[in-house]
């Protein structure tokens, strides 16, 4: 399936350390997203990766992709206390397919 | 700023009873979506709409329709509630798909936590 797969499902990091995860997908894809969500609320977009990029910043994020791998990562550098959350990669082929992974759950301890 | 509403943040409803979930987006948004969330599956989607009175079923329609009788309104309505259907609901929008941008971000709402007894 077109689902992306987040790994790890938990990540606990201190302040100040980088975060890295990552995302798998199984068929080719058009772009890739990737989302944020604080507990019990909605998803907030954070970035696109247009598949003939391979790399992406914003900010304190570093998103790559690999088609040849079916893979992306998400860096965030020098991670804050306000960064835990739960992260989603999403892919999608067109318009309305967008399929979003289970998620990778990020605890930053001040 | 992009606003999408719903109309509940947390909801109780009995097995058997008609629930009608409401969304509203003020940014002229021709796609509309309904998600559920639940833990381990992540975001499911159950059924989108391009446009008004247009609807096409996600991955898991079952037990579930939609209404989209304005633009900016789409309505998710659980025929006869049942306890497989307690979740989190996240309503979503965005706009025309821009093919030379392959650009489609969704612009989420805060989500509906509905239980059913």
């Amino acid at each position: 399936s077109q689902q992306g797969e987040e790994d790890p499902q938990a990540l606990s990091i201190q302040e100040g350390e980088n975060a890295t995860m990552n995302c798998s997908y199984k068929t080719s894809i058009n772009n890739l997203q990737w989302y944020r969500q604080n507990s019990g609320r909605g998803l907030v977009h954070l970035i696109l990766i247009r598949s003939n990029e391979r790399e992406k910043h914003s900010g304190r994020l570093r998103v790559t992709l690999d088609t040849s791998k079916k893979s992306s990562s998400l860096l965030i550098t020098a991670s804050r206390a306000a960064d835990t959350a739960s992260y989603f990669c999403a892919t999608s082929k067109n318009n309305n397919d967008m399929r979003f992974g289970a998620g990778t759950r990020l605890t930053v301890k001040p | 700023d992009v606003k999408v509403t719903q109309s509940s943040r947390y909801l109780v409803k009995r097995t058997g009873e008609k629930v009608f979930l409401e969304c509203v987006q003020d940014m002229d948004h021709e796609n509309m979506f309904w998600y559920r969330q639940d833990p381990g599956l992540g975001l499911r989607l159950i059924y989108f709409s391009y446009d008004v009175k247009m609807k096409e079923k996600g991955d898991i329609p079952e037990g579930y329709s939609v209404s989209r009788e304005k633009k900016e309104r789409f309505s998710l309505i659980l025929e006869s509630a049942s306890t497989n259907q307690t979740s989190m609901y996240l309503c979503a929008s965005s706009p025309t798909w821009d093919r030379d941008q392959a650009y489609n971000e969704q612009f989420f709402g805060p989500g509906t936590r509905l239980t059913v007894l």
